[in-house]
């Protein structure tokens, strides 16, 4: 099955800089790639997604590239700003309906200002 | 857009106790929904697939027979904690996608999720 894994763990970074989490994916197979944005005791809130038809894909402050052929993807977000700070999980998945999201394990990214 | 409701938000009992949580697919139909776990400070662990009109598909290692998933519409699926125990304290969040709409076009819509804490 799908294995993802997430780096860094934990992220600190200064209001204004940028910020990069970077996922790897074991199933070749696998073409649909979401990040998501989880705060405390909720749930998990799409932020941005990518196919594995492009190469990146970018939503204002906030971006995603995808490698297909080293399975790894990232996010980067810019301008970051307090309320970024949040815990954000990658995820992957096959497109056939049915099939579920396998998520890496997280990054705390903390923003001071 | 698309909402997934689930419920109980919250539940709080004693070592035991069997708990039935619900997730439900408010505007939208899903043959398949997916049931996750989340402990503290931990991601999303896929759990089971909910098959409407079959059995469930669990994954290795999550006991089907303490974890029972009954889908019986094409719009509810419910996850039950039989005999829970304080190891069973967890986050329990479903999620599902249209599945009259295009795949390219759908995300996984996800359920505000159950926290549970066995006393």
């Amino acid at each position: 099955g799908e294995n993802v894994e997430q780096h860094p763990s934990t992220l600190s970074v200064q209001e204004g800089d940028s910020a990069v989490i970077k996922c790897t994916y074991s199933d070749s197979a696998s073409n649909y790639f979401p990040w998501y944005k989880q705060e405390l005791g909720k749930r998990p809130q799409l932020i941005i997604d990518i196919r594995s038809n492009v190469g990146e894909k970018k939503d204002q402050r906030i971006a995603v590239t995808l490698n297909k052929t080293a399975k790894h993807f990232s996010l980067h977000i810019t301008e970051t700003q307090p309320e970024d700070s949040a815990v954000y999980f990658c995820a992957a998945s096959r497109s056939q309906a049915g099939t579920a999201l396998i998520f890496g394990k997280g990054t705390t990214l903390s923003v001071s200002s | 857009g698309a909402v997934v409701s689930q419920h109980p938000s919250w539940v709080i009992c004693k070592s035991g106790t069997s708990v039935k949580i619900e997730c439900r697919s408010l505007d939208f139909q899903a043959t398949t929904m997916f049931w996750y776990r989340q402990f503290p400070k931990q991601s999303l662990m896929l759990m089971a697939t909910s098959n409407e009109g079959s059995k469930a598909t669990y994954e290795q290692g999550v006991e089907k027979d303490k974890f029972l998933i009954n889908h019986a519409s094409l719009t509810l699926s419910t996850l039950t904690v039989t005999s829970a125990h304080p190891e069973d304290s967890s986050f329990y969040i479903c999620s599902a996608r249209d599945q009259g709409q295009p795949y390219s076009n759908q995300p996984q819509h996800f359920g505000d999720g159950t926290r549970l804490s066995i006393l």
